[in-house]
C-alpha cells in the first residue's frame, strides 16, 4: 500500500518570507512525484512532475527538489505573495501498471499581509 | 493541455438517491481517472476509466456504488448510488498520461442530507 505524507498540514507565513514543506513518500515502484497547487473552487494545477533522482525543478518563485532514494521531496516558495494562498499538494506514481495518483492530505499555506 | 469541463459544480441531494456526474474533455484521452476527497482527507482515486472496457477500480471501491460510463474518447460518467452522508465529497476527474500532468476539471462538491 502506498502511503504518501505531508507536512505540515497548515502553515502560515508572513508575506515577503520564504517557506518549504514536506512529501515523502514509498520509495519502491516509484516513477513519478507531483506537485499541484488547488485554490478554493477551482480545479488543482500542476506544478512539477519529477521522475529522477536529484531533480530539480523551478517555476518563477517556486521551486522543488527530489530524493528518490530516501523517499521525499520539498517545494520551496521564495518571496511569499498573498496569492501563493492555497493547498499544496503532492501525489507519487508507482509502477505496476496503474496510471492514477496517490495523493497526501495536502499542506494549507495561508500568506498573512 | 487538456480542459476538461465538470458538471454539476456542486449539488446538496437526500439520502437513498443517485447523482450522476459528467467530464466532457475538449480532446481524445485513453484514461480518465474519478477521485473523491471527503473531508479532512487526501484526494482518493476511486477507478480509471478505459474506453471500449470496464472501468478499474481501486480497492475500498465497488461497481454498484460507483458505476463509471465511457462512451467514447471524450467523455465519461461517475455516478454515486444510494447515497449516504458518507459519500459528501468533492469528486473530480482528470486525465493525463503516467509521468505527465495531471489535468483536472473544476470539481463536484456534493453534500448528503
Amino acid at each position: 500500500i502506498l502511503n504518501v505524507e505531508q507536512s505540515p498540514q497548515s502553515l502560515h507565513v508572513q508575506e515577503g518570507d520564504s517557506t518549504n514543506f514536506t512529501c515523502s513518500f514509498p520509495s519502491s515502484n516509484f516513477y513519478a512525484l507531483h506537485w499541484y497547487r488547488w485554490e478554493t473552487a477551482k480545479s488543482p494545477e500542476a506544478l512539477f512532475v519529477m521522475t529522477l533522482n536529484g531533480d530539480e525543478k523551478k517555476k518563477g518563485r517556486i521551486s522543488a527538489t527530489l530524493n528518490t532514494k530516501e523517499g521525499y521531496s520539498y517545494l520551496y516558495i521564495k518571496g511569499s505573495q498573498p496569492e501563493d494562498s492555497a493547498t499544496y499538494l503532492c501525489a507519487s506514481g508507482s509502477g505496476g501498471g496503474a496510471d492514477g495518483l496517490t495523493f497526501g492530505k495536502g499542506t494549507h499555506l495561508i500568506i498573512q499581509p | 493541455s487538456a480542459v476538461i469541463s465538470q458538471k454539476p459544480s456542486r449539488d446538496i441531494c437526500q439520502r437513498g438517491t443517485s447523482l450522476t456526474i459528467q467530464c466532457q474533455v475538449d480532446s481524445q484521452v485513453t484514461m480518465m481517472f474519478w477521485y473523491r476527497q471527503q473531508p479532512g482527507q487526501s484526494l482518493t482515486l476511486i477507478a480509471t476509466a478505459n474506453q471500449g472496457s470496464e472501468a478499474t477500480y481501486e480497492s475500498g471501491f465497488v461497481i454498484d456504488k460507483f458505476p463509471i460510463s465511457r462512451p467514447n474518447l471524450t467523455f465519461s460518467t461517475l455516478t454515486v448510488s444510494n447515497m449516504s452522508p458518507e459519500d459528501s465529497s468533492i469528486y473530480l476527474c482528470s486525465v493525463g498520461s503516467r509521468g505527465q500532468p495531471q489535468h483536472f476539471g473544476d470539481g463536484t462538491r456534493l453534500s448528503i442530507l
